[in-house]
């Protein structure tokens, strides 16, 4: 059974660019929720979706959106790329958003320079 | 709004000993616990998923419990191995929520 897949797994750009990372859960797992790590602020919720629906946003400004499609698959694109969106972005599968175990994908690492 | 605290943040210890890391959550509202592995650079390992109703839970050398009370849960490692090595990070999924609340991490370090 496949696990988590994000793409690409590394992506550097340049301020002000924007980017889109993309998230494949596991199979027969529709939800699909977005997680930013940095050393500092650790592990900080974006955002989740299921049945295509955002279900939940966390405090992120407008800049970072997403959304999810018909077979689950879930893109995040971050617009006006700045310095501080450098971090790894997690993306975690669940069957259902209620009381499901969360498993991880790898995570994008993104470098804004 | 929901707080997770892990203590200590790093700690080194040598092979074979047995530990225990810590891991406490500010509203007792939750669905449930769940622990996972990060090693550096890579995504998260699911270890083990502690549902509200549940006291504890255990896979192989790994036992984790929790006292929903009093906002705390602890992870067990049994003769600790240097593969063991790695940050151990709890995140609670409040009732309610949507959302996992993370706890910084505790830098595990098991010496040869």
């Amino acid at each position: 059974k496949a696990g988590v897949t994000q793409t690409p797994r590394y992506l550097i750009k340049t301020r002000g660019q924007q980017v889109t990372l993309s998230c494949s859960p596991i199979s027969g797992h529709r939800s699909v929720s977005w997680y930013q790590q940095t050393p500092g602020q650790g592990l900080q919720f974006l955002f989740e979706y299921f049945s295509e629906t955002q279900r939940n946003k966390g405090n992120f400004p407008g800049r970072f959106s997403g959304r999810q499609f018909s077979n689950s698959r879930s893109e995040m694109n971050v617009s006006t790329l700045e310095l501080g969106d450098s971090a790894l972005y997690l993306c975690a599968s669940r069957l259902d958003p209620e009381d499901t175990e969360a498993f991880f994908g790898q995570g994008t690492r993104l470098t804004v320079v | 709004k929901q707080e997770v605290t892990q203590i200590p943040a790093a700690l080194s210890v040598p092979e074979g000993e047995n530990l225990v890391l810590n891991c406490s959550f500010t509203d007792s509202a939750i669905y449930n616990l769940q622990w996972f592995r990060q090693d550096p650079g890579k995504g998260l390992t699911s270890l083990l998923l502690i549902q509200s109703s549940q006291r504890e839970q255990t896979s192989g050398r790994l036992n984790a419990s929790l006292d929903k009370s009093s906002g705390r849960s602890t992870l067990y490692i049994a003769a600790s191995q240097p593969g063991d090595s790695a940050t151990y990070l709890c995140a609670v999924k409040g009732a309610g929520s949507y959302q996992l609340t993370f706890g910084k991490g505790t830098k595990l370090s098991v010496i040869p």
